[in-house]
């Protein structure tokens, strides 16, 4: 079976930085990929990780640990454009298809 | 260019309705989606077509019926839906194989209403 948790809810100040945490039980596992979405557009790619360790974009950086089943998406230097919701999604062994978590909803407060 | 345009944006249709959802790219992926989005709620998987061909049903109802005319469009077929299918349908791609990264790319979803 699937099971991917997030928190559901998280606020921050704008200019500080956030950890969104995520847990996964899966199947199998072939990648987990972080998705923001802004309500009612469409989720767009934020980070991927398929090794253990830490894979940093600019201001976004996602950690992974295959044997505890964990990942985080780390946001620093916080902004209001940053309030969405942040998908942890895992793809399965075959690659095709991905899995996503309940999403967690950051606001970022002034 | 990472885009995947989805149309209409916004459908209302009757019960008894038949109507088509579309979504096309040009970034020559050979694998795309269609997800079920409710609100406040992550996408469901509903379709993976790989090549062209339905490679992942996830027990859909038939009252969806997935088209891949051919490698850049994806049509979501619509017929006899039911009120509990107003939803945001998502569309995505991605590169087909297997040992690359391949995310997938999101189309911005059409908003279907059922009445």
């Amino acid at each position: 079976g699937q099971n991917i948790d997030q928190p559901t809810e998280m606020t921050a100040t704008e200019g500080a930085i956030v950890q969104i945490n995520c847990t996964y039980q899966t199947s199998g596992f072939n990648g987990l990929f972080w998705y923001q979405q802004h309500a009612g557009e469409a989720p767009t790619f934020l980070s991927y990780n398929v090794l253990d360790g830490l894979e940093e974009k600019g201001r976004f950086s996602s950690f992974l640990s295959r044997s505890k089943g964990y990942s985080y998406l780390l946001l620093k230097e916080l902004q209001m454009k940053d309030s969405a919701s942040y998908l942890c999604a895992v793809r399965d062994q075959y690659g095709n298809k991905l899995v996503f978590g309940a999403g967690t909803i950051l606001r970022v407060k002034s | 260019d990472t885009e995947v345009t989805q149309t209409p944006k916004h459908l209302v249709m009757g019960m008894t309705n038949k109507k088509s959802l579309k979504c096309e790219q040009h970034m020559g992926h050979r694998a795309m989606y269609w997800y079920k989005q409710k609100a406040k709620k992550p996408p469901e998987l509903m379709f993976v077509y790989s090549y062209e061909k339905l490679s992942i049903n996830e027990s859909v109802p038939s009252r969806f019926s997935p088209e891949c005319p051919n490698s850049s469009l994806l049509n979501l077929h619509l017929h006899a839906l039911q009120p509990e299918d107003s939803a945001l349908y998502l569309c995505a791609s991605s590169q087909a194989s297997s040992r690359q990264k391949n995310i997938q790319y999101f189309g911005a979803g059409t908003r279907l209403s059922v009445l």
